[in-house]
């Protein structure tokens, strides 16, 4: 069974960072695609990074382009989302998605329970 | 960036009614890339639909999609009580990926 859990959220101060990382079981990681979704409060939902297999190729939203940096180990079967320069907008639950596809067509196969992100001061 | 527009906002049915739930994009959606998702209270999306029409795995065959190009329809043919939920399309074939706001069934 595929499983995807997330750690890392809290809250943070606007201006600060936050790493999240999501733990893979129950499939051959290094094989597939992985996403970053978040979801503010009440509301819809916001694809927010993309990031290859191989991680050869990674993509951003543009609210968090040059602020958040995605990453992945496949021997530690693991993703990651280190977030700098943290706003108020960016508060939400990120789900951590494993991509169907391993090129940038992101079908969002299976999902964490998400953590959740608070920047407030 | 493709938008989505998802309609109605909220649906209220009973169970054993059909449901049709209504995507329309602002751009033709390439290779017909559109998705659905219900998500319920406190848990993940779960992943339906892909390809407009395809189920995804362990999918009730009461859940079919349909459509192409700009408008596409998900339907709930005969509403069991656990299908009350919030439904998200996404559209995958464009960058960047874009999801509607929902429409809540309830």
């Amino acid at each position: 069974e595929v499983q995807l859990v997330e750690s890392g959220g809290g809250l943070v101060q606007p201006g600060g960072s936050l790493k999240l990382s999501c733990a893979a079981s129950g499939f051959t990681f290094s094989s597939f695609s992985m996403n970053w979704v978040r979801q503010a409060p009440g509301k819809g939902l916001e694809w927010v990074s993309y990031i290859s297999s191989s991680s050869s190729t990674i993509h951003y939203a543009d609210s968090v382009k040059g602020r958040f940096t995605i990453s992945r180990d496949n021997v530690k079967n693991s993703l990651y989302l280190e977030m700098n320069s943290l706003r108020a907008e960016d508060s939400a639950v990120y789900y951590c998605a494993r991509g169907y596809f391993d090129w940038f067509n992101p079908l969002l196969d299976s999902w964490g329970q998400g953590t959740l992100v608070t920047v407030s001061s | 960036d493709i938008v989505l527009t998802q309609s109605p906002g909220t649906l209220s049915l009973s169970p054993g009614e059909r449901a049709s739930l209504s995507c329309r994009a602002s751009q033709s959606v390439t290779i017909n890339y559109l998705a659905w998702y219900q998500q319920k209270p406190g848990q993940a999306p779960r992943l339906l639909i892909y390809g407009a029409s395809s189920r995804a795995t362990g999918i009730p065959d009461r859940f079919s999609g349909s459509g192409s190009g700009t408008d596409f329809t998900l339907t709930i043919s005969r509403l069991e009580p656990e299908d009350f939920a919030v439904y998200f399309c996404q559209q995958y074939g464009s960058s960047p990926p874009t999801f509607g706001q929902g429409t809540r069934l309830e």
